[in-house]
């Protein structure tokens, strides 16, 4: 089973709807992260947590607002979706103190 | 976090070695050299870092210059399936935050 899936790994929307996309990891890590990625670019950081209690704004935080249910849960909204996030989305874990980072599969969406 | 230079793009024959090749000259003597690589449109994936001594693990070999101004990723015996932008990356331990990805080496291994 994998360490940390994304869902949905898809998902068509249009314009003006919330959208949440969701992570969870098993690997017992404390820190998340949620990132974006558009074609050709590098990844982009919107938010990150480093426990559940801890949520901080990262490059690309305007639009989009995060929860961390718990340790292992770490969602992703886009309160009202447009064109322009449309987007590949990264969740990632990692362990305090080190920086590999663990990827999940990623998410698609397009905002019509 | 120090800025990394690599070429754009490599060719490698399938069953040979891979070596790509990252310059950091700017390393400061806490940072770090990490390496990701991401296969098409799937999520980065950790392969190796290495802070001065060489490195090797069951994907491939980190070899540091002594004066840490470059290093090579070296993936031993390349299959179709290494093909793949690869990310050097150097960061301090702790600095947990965002990792900067640049721009990579896109590597294609080639039957």
């Amino acid at each position: 089973d994998a360490d940390v899936t994304q869902t949905p790994r898809n998902r068509i929307t249009k314009t003006g709807k919330r959208i949440m996309l969701e992570c969870s990891q098993t690997k017992g890590h404390d820190r998340m992260y949620w990132y974006r990625q558009d074609p050709g670019l590098g990844l982009r950081l919107i938010y990150y947590s480093f426990d559940v209690k801890d949520i901080n704004k990262g490059e690309i935080s305007d639009g989009y607002s995060v929860s961390r249910q718990a340790q292992a849960k770490f969602s992703l909204s886009l309160e009202s979706a447009i064109p322009n996030q449309t987007a590949l989305y990264f969740c990632a874990t990692s362990g305090v103190g080190n920086n590999e980072q663990f990827f999940g599969p990623g998410t698609r969406l397009t905002v019509l | 976090d120090a800025k990394t230079t690599q070429p754009t793009s490599m060719d490698c024959a399938e069953g040979r070695a891979a070596n790509l090749p990252c310059n950091h000259s700017t390393i400061s003597g806490n940072e770090y050299v990490y390496w990701y690589r991401q296969i098409h449109s799937q999520g980065p994936q950790y392969i190796i870092h290495g802070l001065k001594n060489n490195e090797t693990n069951e994907m491939a070999s980190l070899i540091i210059t002594e004066d840490r101004k470059s290093s090579t990723l070296i993936l031993p015996h390349a299959t179709l399936r290494d093909t793949a932008v690869y990310y050097c990356i150097a960061r301090r331990v702790g600095s947990a935050r965002q990792l900067t990805f640049g721009s990579g080496t896109q590597l294609t291994v080639l039957p």
